[in-house]
C-alpha cells in the first residue's frame, strides 16, 4: 500500500518542551511539505523540501525545524520557541516537474500543548 | 499578493440536488487550479485539476469550470449524497512560477437526506 503515514495521531506536550512529528512516504516523491491547520483557517505552509538534504522555509517557519536525510522521511520538530503550537499538522508529498503539483496528504497529527 | 476566496458559510443542500461551490482569486493568473476534499480530522484528498486552457473538467459526478477572465472556478457535485458532506478546498500554484500550492480556507458542504 503506497501512501503517507504520520505519527502519532494525537500528541500532548507540556509548555517548554520540544516535540517531533513523524512523516514517512513510500510514493517515491521528491517533494515533501509540512502544513499547519487551525480551525476556520486554510493550510499554512511551514517548511518544504524538494530534494534530499535540502529544505526551505514556508510562510510560518518560526519555532519549527525540519530535516530531510532520506527521501522517504521529513520529520518536523516543534520547538519551545513556537508561541502557539496547538494545531492540526499535515504532511504532504508530491511529484514535481509534471507541470503541476498535486499534493498527497497524510492523516495528520493533532498537537495539544497543555 | 495573490488571494484566494472561498465562501466561509456552509452550503446546505438536499440530497439529489446539485451543489455548487465557488473559488475566486485575485492578483494572479494561475496556470491551473486544483480542488481537494477534506473530511473532519483527516488530510485533504485531491479531486480534480483544471488548467488555464481548459474551460471544464469532469470526473464522475464532479464538474469543475475555470473562468480566467472572471478569475473564478466553480465546483459542481451533481446528484449529491450525504456522503459528499465535507469541506472542499481550492488550491492555486504560487505566483512566480512555483508549483507550491496556496490553499483557500475551504467551504463546508452539508448534504441533508
Amino acid at each position: 500500500d503506497g501512501g503517507i503515514t504520520q505519527s502519532p495521531k494525537y500528541l500532548f506536550r507540556k509548555e517548554g518542551q520540544n516535540v517531533t512529528l513523524s512523516c514517512e512516504q513510500n510514493l517515491n516523491h521528491d517533494a515533501m511539505y509540512w502544513y499547519r491547520q487551525d480551525p476556520g483557517q486554510g493550510l499554512r505552509l511551514i517548511y518544504y523540501s524538494q530534494i534530499v538534504n535540502d529544505f526551505q522555509k514556508g510562510d510560518i517557519a518560526e519555532g519549527y525545524s525540519v530535516s530531510r536525510e532520506k527521501k522517504e522521511s521529513f520529520p518536523l520538530t516543534v520547538t519551545s520557541a513556537q508561541k502557539n503550537p496547538t494545531a492540526f499538522y499535515l504532511c504532504a508529498s508530491s511529484i514535481q516537474g509534471l507541470g503541476a503539483d498535486t499534493q498527497y496528504f497524510g492523516p495528520g497529527t493533532r498537537l495539544t500543548v497543555l | 499578493s495573490q488571494k484566494i476566496e472561498q465562501n466561509s458559510e456552509a452550503l446546505n443542500i438536499q440530497e439529489g440536488k446539485t451543489a455548487t461551490l465557488t473559488c475566486n482569486y485575485t492578483n494572479y493568473s494561475p496556470a491551473y487550479l486544483q480542488w481537494y476534499r477534506q473530511d473532519p480530522g483527516r488530510g485533504p484528498v485531491f479531486l480534480l485539476l483544471i488548467r488555464e486552457n481548459e474551460k471544464e473538467k469532469r470526473k464522475e459526478r464532479l464538474k469543475v469550470t475555470f473562468d480566467t477572465t472572471l478569475k473564478q472556478s466553480l465546483f459542481h457535485i451533481t446528484a449529491s449524497q450525504p456522503a459528499d458532506s465535507a469541506t472542499y478546498l481550492c488550491a492555486l500554484p504560487r505566483s512566480g512560477g512555483s508549483y507550491i500550492p496556496t490553499f483557500g480556507r475551504g467551504t463546508s458542504l452539508i448534504v441533508h437526506p
